[in-house]
């Protein structure tokens, strides 16, 4: 099942914050989180590994909470190039055979605005 | 360090037809995965190759196949094209594909089926 991302789509002021969610009905092993900008290919922000962790990349960081099996993207003071299309992709328990096998949420479109 | 390619950028095919699309994952990555995206399904996961092996698979027709090359080079193939198949394909690569690596993905190829 395909992970459901909130909310769908966010308009932003710079400066200002916002949170993005990825929500799984099925038990979370790892989210990887994406920024797309138009046109362009995924570009990598983290990954979340099992244990709540939390994650910082500048003024990027996310949490895991695997009880809940929910990761939250945090983005504070924005900036005109977050940008773009946010992307969770998450791996689940049991996975057969080892490998990769990413199944990414709807995403979520954000613009910064002056 | 190069990062993934894949070539044609772009294509145009009729229905029917069948296409191969290639990937060259960042040098000493051994595991490759395409991906299809699209505006109304996002982005689905097709393959993962390893050391020239499928390892994992997602829920596409048998049209879809790929396979990888000793030099861990993949390549996707579409065949009897439809409609529908118009996408951006996009492979991503990452060392030995494990859930703590990060995948790198390339710029994709635009497939447009008339």
């Amino acid at each position: 099942q395909q992970p459901v991302q909130s909310p769908q789509a966010v308009i932003l002021r710079e400066g200002e914050d916002a949170v993005i969610n990825c929500s799984s009905s099925k038990a979370l092993y790892s989210v990887h989180w994406y920024r797309q900008k138009h046109g362009e290919a995924p570009v990598f922000l983290m990954i979340l590994l099992k244990g709540g962790e939390q994650k910082g990349h500048e003024k990027i960081s996310a949490s895991f909470n695997e009880k809940k099996q929910q990761s939250s993207l945090y983005l504070t003071a924005s900036q005109l190039s977050y940008s773009g299309t946010y992307f969770c992709g998450t791996e689940y328990r049991g996975l057969t055979g080892g490998g990769n096998k990413l199944t990414f949420g709807t995403g979520t479109q954000l613009k910064v605005e002056l | 360090k190069a990062g993934v390619t894949q070539t044609p950028r772009y294509l145009i095919k009729t229905r029917g037809q069948q296409v191969t699309l290639s990937c060259s994952p960042i040098s000493g990555h051994r595991s490759v995965s395409w991906y299809q995206q699209t505006p109304g399904q996002g982005l689905q996961f097709l393959f993962e190759y390893f050391s020239e092996t499928q390892r994992n698979k997602g829920n596409f027709p048998g049209r879809f196949s790929g396979r990888q090359f000793s030099n861990s080079r993949s390549e996707m193939n579409v065949s009897t094209l439809e409609l529908g198949d118009s996408a951006l394909y996009l492979c991503a690569s990452s060392g030995a594909g494990t859930v703590q690596e990060t995948q790198y993905f390339g710029p994709g190829t635009r497939l447009l089926v008339l």
